[in-house]
């Protein structure tokens, strides 16, 4: 099967200004996930979606970032205006459901970014 | 909340060495455990899991025994390759049922040498 797709790869930017990021999940996958990975630490959940809900956004720095996930397949994760703190690599993964344990995420390659 | 503490890195042993990763965590009700790998230039994939008390989880010579009373997830191998060369995360999922949310350590890079 196709795993997580994110683009772009890699992004350079200058602060204040913006940028977006783009991640298709796994087929079927019905829980979808963005993720910041500063270099040195793990990565921290930024937001949660069920579908085309968010579950889990409690951690997402609102007033610079945002999130959809268009009819609960896509998503894209945009950051306006970026600050020289958010650069990281941004991970997407999904799962085939949130609830309950054992929850297995499969992790997109990640989008780069660097914030001059 | 819910936290994972693992050993900070870098890990450097040589080849054939046996490896162990130290991973304690703090969670209510029952969590799962797991360890992802990241190896250089690509996605965290998962490597283990163990869903409940005094169960083992293995995968390419790697094991990872969940014990509740010691809240540890350490993951061992009993000969390294150069191959095994990666960042490892210790995860958990919360354990108090509904839409949970999977919480990371800071993970720990091994390097091993020829």
């Amino acid at each position: 099967e196709a795993g997580v797709a994110q683009s772009p790869r890699y992004k350079i930017i200058e602060k204040r200004q913006s940028v977006a990021f783009w991640c298709n999940p796994i087929s079927g996958h019905a829980t979808l996930y963005w993720y910041q990975q500063i270099l040195g630490q793990g990565p921290k959940l930024l937001i949660q979606f069920q579908n085309n809900g968010v579950v889990d956004d409690s951690q997402l720095p609102k007033d610079r970032f945002s999130a959809e996930r268009l009819k609960g397949v896509d998503s894209t994760l945009k950051i306006q205006p970026a600050k020289l703190e958010d650069s990281a690599v941004y991970l997407c993964a999904s799962s085939l459901a949130g609830l309950g344990g054992a929850n297995v995420l499969t992790f997109g390659a990640g989008s780069r970014l660097t914030v001059l | 909340g819910n936290s994972v503490t693992q050993m900070e890195g870098p890990v450097t042993l040589s080849e054939e060495a046996f490896l162990t990763i130290n991973c304690t965590y703090t969670a209510t009700g029952y969590p799962s455990l797991f360890w992802y790998v990241q190896y250089p230039g690509e996605g965290l994939q998962l490597l283990l899991k163990a869903t409940k008390a005094d169960d083992k989880g293995s995968n390419k010579g790697f094991e990872a025994t969940y014990r509740k009373e010691t809240t540890s997830f350490h993951l061992e191998k009993g000969s390294v390759q150069v191959s095994d060369s990666a960042v490892y995360f210790c995860a958990l999922t919360g354990g108090t049922g509904g839409y949970q949310k999977v919480t990371f350590g800071i993970g720990t890079k091994l390097q091993v040498i020829p």
